[in-house]
């Protein structure tokens, strides 16, 4: 069965650094999505991604952070001057037409010092 | 008032009996309604996927939504210890560009 994958599964980084985060969508989704779980509380939207374009965000999704598709199997989520409070799992998704329907990834615990 | 709102628990079941979880949502905009498991840790899991009002089963697994009290249910029967996670609801409108509104996560415990 075809899943969402995420590189890597966990990353340490101090306070600062840029990282980039990366996820392999299933193949024939057109929706792609990042979402963020701070330990403890909800799983929240950061970005929707659909035709080589952003088609919405959050508020928590300021300029620090960006995506991109590379190429046709990646999807990456950069965070250029990491935070303290950017500490938390990040969910990659990708959704069929409409994305509706969204499957997410195993995630990327972030952990920023 | 929150936008998703769901009883954290943690929900403690024997093992076969029906687990009852719901939503409650504000947001009268939510069009598609969905539930996911999710285990320590891992990312959430698609169980159920339910557009606009009415009944929709799947296996062990029953997902209700009454959009006229903004009220939505997950049942699932014959319940299992491998059912033993946090169901988290989640909803989206077409207008919103499909991103999806969380609730808080239920835990659920299945007791041998």
């Amino acid at each position: 069965e075809p899943e969402v994958t995420q590189t890597p599964s966990h990353q340490v980084t101090q306070m600062g650094q840029e990282v980039i985060l990366r996820c392999v969508p299933i193949s024939n989704h057109l929706y792609f999505y990042w979402y963020r779980q701070i330990l403890g509380q909800k799983v929240e939207f950061l970005v929707s991604f659909y035709n080589n374009e952003i088609s919405e965000k959050s508020e928590i999704f300021d300029d620090q952070f960006s995506v991109e598709r590379p190429d046709g199997s990646n999807f990456t989520l950069k965070i250029r001057s990491t935070k303290l409070e950017d500490s938390a799992m990040y969910f990659c998704a990708s959704g069929t037409s409409g994305g509706e329907t969204q499957y997410f990834g195993p995630g990327t615990r972030l952990l920023v010092l | 008032q929150k936008e998703v709102e769901q009883d954290p628990g943690p929900l403690s079941v024997p093992e076969g009996a029906i687990v009852s979880l719901n939503c409650t949502y504000s947001n009268s905009a939510f069009q598609y309604f969905m539930w996911y498991r999710q285990y320590s840790r891992k990312g959430p899991e698609l169980l159920m996927y339910t557009y606009s009002s009415g009944n929709k089963e799947d296996g062990r697994f029953t997902a209700q939504v009454d959009k006229s009290s903004k009220y939505i249910s997950l049942f699932i029967r014959d319940s299992q210890p491998s059912d033993s996670a946090t169901y988290l609801c989640a909803m989206s409108a077409v207008a919103a560009g499909n991103k999806l509104t969380f609730g808080g996560g239920t835990r659920v415990l299945v007791k041998p």
